[in-house]
């Protein structure tokens, strides 16, 4: 079965500093991986994914992630992050291709705090 | 364009009550879902399906009960609700039942409370 592991609870960082998220997974195959963010009282904003090929990843509002096989990794990052940025990302490894009893599994996420 | 749609966003209810939580996406997506999240815990999946007319359960389906009454819309039904489903509700909707390009869109969640 598939795992995946957010190791930080809740990190703090500085507005204009850089951020990186971890995640970890566990999955038999080449997994599909995504971030999604959830900002306060609202629903789950997909920011990136990961299927194939190139394994730096571009995502929307600044964020990129890098999927390292090696390290059964998929870390979410950015360069200088702004105030809108607090919000819980979530860390999720997606279903494999046949449709059973192996589907999106999340990790339990991050919330991040920004100060001035 | 609403995307995934819930009704309604918060509920109160008395152990044992019923209720049913409504869902609706207008993306013509085939597959729906609904999530609980519980603090520390992320998302878990209750039931999902994969396309109209079909229904599986996911990782915590007790006490839950879900119709997928078209291709848009998918409800979750609490037929006798007990404070531990106390939690958000989330429901997603995807293109595909698995597989590449895969991806899941949330709607923005029922806050149900049960006393």
């Amino acid at each position: 079965a598939q795992s995946v592991t957010q190791p930080d609870i809740h990190i703090t960082v500085s507005e204009g500093a850089s951020l990186e998220l971890r995640c970890n997974y566990s999955y038999g195959a080449t997994p599909y991986l995504f971030w999604y963010v959830q900002s306060p009282g609202q629903g789950l904003q997909l920011l990136l994914k990961y299927f194939s090929g190139d394994t730096l990843v571009q995502g929307i509002k600044g964020f990129e992630a890098e999927f390292k096989r090696s390290q059964s990794s998929f870390n979410l990052r950015k360069p200088s992050v702004h105030w809108s940025d607090a919000a819980e990302y979530f860390c999720a490894v997606g279903a494999s291709r046949n449709f059973g009893n192996e589907k999106l599994t999340f990790g339990t996420g991050t919330r991040l705090t920004i100060i001035p | 364009n609403a995307g995934v749609t819930q009704t309604p966003k918060f509920q109160v209810l008395k152990t044992g009550q019923s209720m049913t939580l409504q869902c609706a996406q207008d993306m013509n997506h085939n597959s729906m879902y609904w999530y609980r999240q519980d603090p520390g815990m992320g998302l878990r999946l209750i039931y999902y399906s994969a396309s109209e007319g079909t229904t599986d359960k996911g990782e915590v389906p007790n006490g839950y009960n879900v119709s997928r009454l078209n291709k848009r819309e998918f409800s979750l039904r609490l037929e006798s609700a007990a404070p531990s489903q106390t939690s958000v509700y989330f429901c997603a909707s995807s293109e595909l039942a698995g597989g590449p390009g895969d991806t899941q869109y949330f709607g923005p969640g029922t806050r149900l409370t049960v006393l």
